[in-house]
């Protein structure tokens, strides 16, 4: 199956500061990419809908000029947590669609998650 | 109303058994449907697409209820290994989660 890989796999950092995080797809392009957060004991939040060469969409509630989304290539999109604090501490997870057949019957391939830790 | 609804469980079943799960949705354009496993502490990973004819991938079955509105999986004679939490996955334009179902496989 395809692979997503995402950078950093773990990220410690002090409350203020500005965290990347790298979404890759390693032998496929993926037109849209997809960011999640998971907390603890929680589903997946679906936070953004990352389209290459266009701005992000933002689901309702989470702050764009927060969580900027860069989609800059068919195999890469970037997350920045800016200015993070402790209540952004959580599991981030992209994907990244491949189109199998059908318009609407894409697969998403999972990173295996970048989890932050803000103190 | 939830866009994607799942009983959480926990289902706690012994080895062997057959469980199944339900997960029900709200947009009736949807058109993918898919079963993710997630394991503690690890992203989703694709168990199968859930097909209108409904598909079987050795003791895994999915169902899809267009009518109803709800996509079922069916796990035969489970195995201590397939404990998890079961993401039901419900697209349109976009990917809808459920909330998960656990699964506790005991031996």
């Amino acid at each position: 199956g395809a692979v997503v890989s995402q950078h950093p796999s773990w990220v410690i950092c002090k409350s203020g500061t500005s965290v990347k995080i790298e979404c890759r797809s390693l032998d496929f392009q993926a037109t849209t990419m997809f960011w999640y957060r998971q907390f603890p004991k929680q589903s997946l939040m679906l936070m953004a809908t990352s389209n290459e060469g266009s701005k992000a969409t933002y689901e309702q509630g989470v702050e764009k000029d927060k969580f900027l989304i860069n989609h800059a290539s068919l195999t890469l999109s970037t997350l920045t947590v800016t200015s993070a604090h402790p209540e952004d501490s959580s599991f981030y997870i992209c994907s990244a669609s491949e189109l199998a057949g059908a318009v609407g019957r894409e697969t998403q391939y999972f990173g295996p998650g970048t989890r932050l830790l803000v103190l | 109303r939830k866009e994607v609804e799942q009983d959480p469980g926990p289902f706690n079943v012994p080895e062997g058994a057959t469980v199944a799960f339900n997960c029900t949705y709200s947009n009736s354009a949807s058109q993918s449907f898919f079963w993710y496993r997630q394991d503690c502490r690890k992203e989703p990973k694709l168990l199968m697409s859930v097909y209108s004819s409904g598909n079987e991938d050795g003791r895994f079955t999915a169902q899809l209820n267009r009518a109803s509105q709800y996509i079922s999986l069916l796990i035969r004679d489970s195995k201590l290994s397939d404990s998890a939490t079961y993401l039901c996955v419900v697209g349109h334009n976009d990917m809808r989660f459920g909330a998960g179902t656990r699964l506790t496989v005991k031996p």
